[in-house]
């Protein structure tokens, strides 16, 4: 199954840490990667790789993987990362792309 | 810096088609693959496809073969998705995005976003 499930919110108050899980078949075997969406804009790639931050995304967010789920955890949570949140990777097959349905991160 | 601009906003009869581009500047276009992503109102992302520079590489998602074409023109480092036979579910915003490795490889995330091109379907 190329399926990838997440929690459809969360909420957390400022300073707290968010955890936002992602669970699929194939996460063993492929790669995991997490997007930001605010509204009306296009996503940003926040970690690729199951855990590798690109340059210029806070070092606040970070990623894990363990068997068929991975993390992106948000540590110091501030107003500005209320946003929807959207895990992504490959079949097992390595022949398509997949999204989770996404989770919407709310900011007490 | 390294940008993705995407046509306008589109309205469109059902049966119809329409065709989206994407104009990448600020890399070397033949550098990477670029995927085509879709966003109903309120609804989460939907993968569509994904193509080299030329579009003489490209995969559909299963759910859209025969009804998407995806296409590039090196000249001008363009590439255009064309939907046709639309329906109201079409109705949806239309990304396309950078794959971030480096080809040949691709399926290696998404790091560049073209702004967004709003398609409505609607009689």
């Amino acid at each position: 199954s190329s399926e990838l499930t997440q929690p459809p919110s969360v909420s957390v108050s400022p300073g707290q840490t968010a955890r936002i899980t992602c669970s699929g078949d194939a996460l063993p075997k492929q790669y995991s990667y997490w997007y930001q969406q605010r509204p009306g804009q296009a996503p940003v790639l926040m970690i690729f790789k199951d855990n590798e931050r690109p340059s210029g995304i806070p070092e606040r967010f970070s990623g894990s993987s363990s068997g068929t789920a991975v993390t992106l955890t948000i540590s110091g949570v501030q107003a500005e990362d209320e946003a929807d949140y959207y895990c992504q990777s490959v079949d097992s097959g390595g022949n398509s792309v997949t999204f989770g349905g996404g989770t919407r991160l709310t900011v007490l | 810096q390294v940008r993705l601009v995407q046509s306008g906003t589109e309205l469109r009869k059902p049966g119809a088609s329409v065709k989206v581009s994407c104009k990448a500047s600020g890399y070397t276009f033949s550098d990477y693959y670029i995927h085509w992503v879709r966003q109903a109102p309120g609804q989460g992302l939907e993968w569509m496809g994904i193509m080299n520079s030329s579009g003489g590489r490209k995969t559909y998602a299963q759910k859209f073969q025969g009804r998407v074409t995806m296409t590039g023109d090196t000249s001008t480092s363009t590439v255009y998705l064309e939907v046709s036979s639309l329906r109201s579910e079409d109705t949806a915003v239309y990304y396309c995005a950078r794959d971030r490795a480096l080809a040949p490889l691709f399926f290696g995330g998404m790091d560049v976003w073209g702004q967004g091109t709003t398609v409505t379907v609607s009689s």
